[in-house]
């Protein structure tokens, strides 16, 4: 079935430090792929998406690029704040299965000032 | 503008009671969802609608049941609480599918004892 596997938290990094968040995905035909983004103590928000092959997703300085070569989504941010400490959840909408969204485990992120 | 709201923010029940969680959106959304979310695991989704008067199973419908009867309520009964129900509760909204923006709210704490 339709799945998402993102790395496995905590990822720790000081501030200013360049972040990747690896994401992969498996669906049938070309889903819909998302970043949703989850503070402490309050319930998730959209951060990016994309939802054609080679589409970029953007907001906040964070970015992801939709590859189905690689069938991959990985989130990238050139220099992250302690204010980015958060748990990241990749997710993705099967192209025939609109109604539902699929997420992963999500990486949970600490930045040290 | 409100957005997603649910009460209570926390509960404890005992074994073998019933509650219901509370969710409302005021943004006109057709599509609603209720997710639980386990420590250290990604977001598991119990029910779904797509409108008022229809519901569907999520991956984890058991011990749960939900009503719609108007676009702003979607309420998730337990019946029968057990330990393994104990969960943070989240619901969200979208206005057209999955692959709009998912609205969230800020989550119910629930522990059973």
């Amino acid at each position: 079935g339709d799945s998402v596997t993102q790395m496995e938290g905590p990822v720790t990094l000081s501030e200013e430090a360049f972040l990747t968040i690896n994401c992969t995905y498996t669906a049938t035909g070309y889903p819909s792929l998302f970043w949703y983004v989850q503070y402490p103590g309050e319930g998730l928000q959209l951060l990016l998406k994309a939802t054609k092959a080679d589409d970029k997703g953007s907001n906040k300085g964070f970015e992801a690029t939709y590859r189905k070569e690689t069938t991959s989504f990985h989130l990238e941010k050139g220099s992250v704040q302690v204010s980015d400490s958060a748990v990241y959840f990749c997710a993705l909408v099967a192209r025939n299965r609109d109604d539902k969204i699929i997420f992963g485990k999500g990486t949970r992120l600490h930045i040290l000032p | 503008n409100a957005g997603v709201t649910q009460t209570p923010k926390f509960r404890i029940l005992k074994i073998g009671q019933s509650m219901t969680l509370q969710c409302a959106q005021d943004m006109n959304h057709n599509y609603m969802y209720w997710y639980r979310q386990d420590p250290g695991m990604g977001l598991k989704l119990i029910y779904y609608s797509v409108g008022a008067g229809i519901t569907d199973k999520g991956e984890v419908p058991n011990g749960y049941n939900v009503s719609r009867s108007t676009t702003e309520d979607f309420p998730l009964r337990l019946e029968l609480a057990a330990p393994s129900q104990t969960s943070v509760y989240f619901c969200a909204s979208s206005l057209a599918g999955a692959t709009d923006t998912q609205y969230f709210g800020p989550g119910t704490r629930l522990t059973v004892l």
